[in-house]
C-alpha cells in the first residue's frame, strides 16, 4: 500500500497519561497536515508541516499538543497529559508538491480516553 | 476564518435517482473545493474537487458545480447505486499564496442511504 499510514491504529489510555502518534505520508509529498474528526463531524484542522518546517497551528492545539516531522518525512503527534475531551479520531493528510491542495488521508488513529 | 456549512445532514434516495448536497462557505479567497467520501471506520476518499477557475466538472456518474458569485457549491451523484451509501463532506481552502497553507474547512457532512 503506497497510501498514506498511520500508526497505532487504534490508541485506549488514561486520562493523564501521555500519547504518541504516527504518520507516514505518501512518499514525495512535501505537506503534511493532522485533523481531528469527532462522531458525526467533518475533520479539523490542527497543524501543517511543509518539508520539516511546522508552518500554521490551529488555536484548538492546546500547549498539551506537539507536532514534529524532524526530516520531513514522517511525522509524530503528542498529546501530554490525555483528557477525556481528547477522544476523538486523528487524521494525517499529505499532499504533493505538484497539485497544490489535493490532500490524501491515511486511515487515523481511533484514540479513546478512559 | 473560513465557515463551510453543508446540506441536507442526511439524504435517502432509491438506486437509479440522482442526489444533490449543497455547500455554502464564507471566505471570498477560497480557491479550491474538494469533494470527500467516507465510509464507516474508513478514510476519507477524494472523490472529486474543483478549483475556482472552473464552474463546473465532471467524472462520470459524479459531478461538482461551483458559483463563485454566491459562493456555493454542490455535489451532483446520478443513477445512484448501494455502493454509493456513505457519509459525504465538502471543503474549502486557499491556494493564492498568503498564510493559509491550503489547510481544508470541512463542512458537517451529508449521511447518504441508497436504497435498493
Amino acid at each position: 500500500d503506497t497510501g498514506v499510514s498511520q500508526d497505532p491504529r487504534h490508541k485506549i489510555t488514561k486520562r493523564g497519561q501521555n500519547v504518541t502518534f504516527r504518520c507516514d505520508p505518501i512518499s514525495e509529498h512535501n505537506r503534511l497536515y493532522w485533523y481531528r474528526q469527532t462522531l458525526g463531524q467533518g475533520p479539523e484542522f490542527l497543524t501543517y508541516f511543509q518539508n520539516e518546517a511546522q508552518l500554521e497551528k490551529s488555536r484548538l492545539l492546546s500547549d498539551r499538543f506537539s507536532a514534529e516531522r524532524p526530516k520531513g518525512s514522517f511525522s509524530t503527534l503528542e498529546i501530554q497529559r490525555t483528557e477525556q475531551g481528547d477522544s476523538a479520531m486523528y487524521l494525517c493528510a499529505s499532499s504533493p508538491r505538484t497539485s497544490v491542495g489535493t490532500q490524501y488521508f491515511g486511515p487515523g488513529t481511533r484514540l479513546l480516553v478512559l | 476564518g473560513e465557515n463551510v456549512e453543508q446540506h441536507p445532514s442526511t439524504l435517502s434516495v432509491q438506486e437509479g435517482d440522482s442526489a444533490v448536497i449543497k455547500c455554502t462557505y464564507s471566505d471570498s479567497a477560497s480557491n479550491y473545493f474538494p469533494w470527500y467520501k467516507q465510509e464507516l471506520g474508513k478514510r476519507p476518499q477524494l472523490i472529486i474537487d474543483i478549483r475556482s477557475n472552473v464552474g463546473e466538472k465532471k467524472d462520470q456518474r459524479i459531478a461538482v458545480t461551483l458559483n463563485k458569485t454566491a459562493k456555493h457549491f454542490s455535489l451532483h451523484i446520478t443513477e445512484t447505486q448501494p455502493e454509493d451509501s456513505a457519509v459525504y463532506f465538502c471543503a474549502a481552502s486557499v491556494h493564492a499564496g498568503g498564510t493559509s497553507y491550503g489547510k481544508l474547512t470541512f463542512g458537517q457532512g451529508t449521511i447518504l442511504t441508497v436504497h435498493p
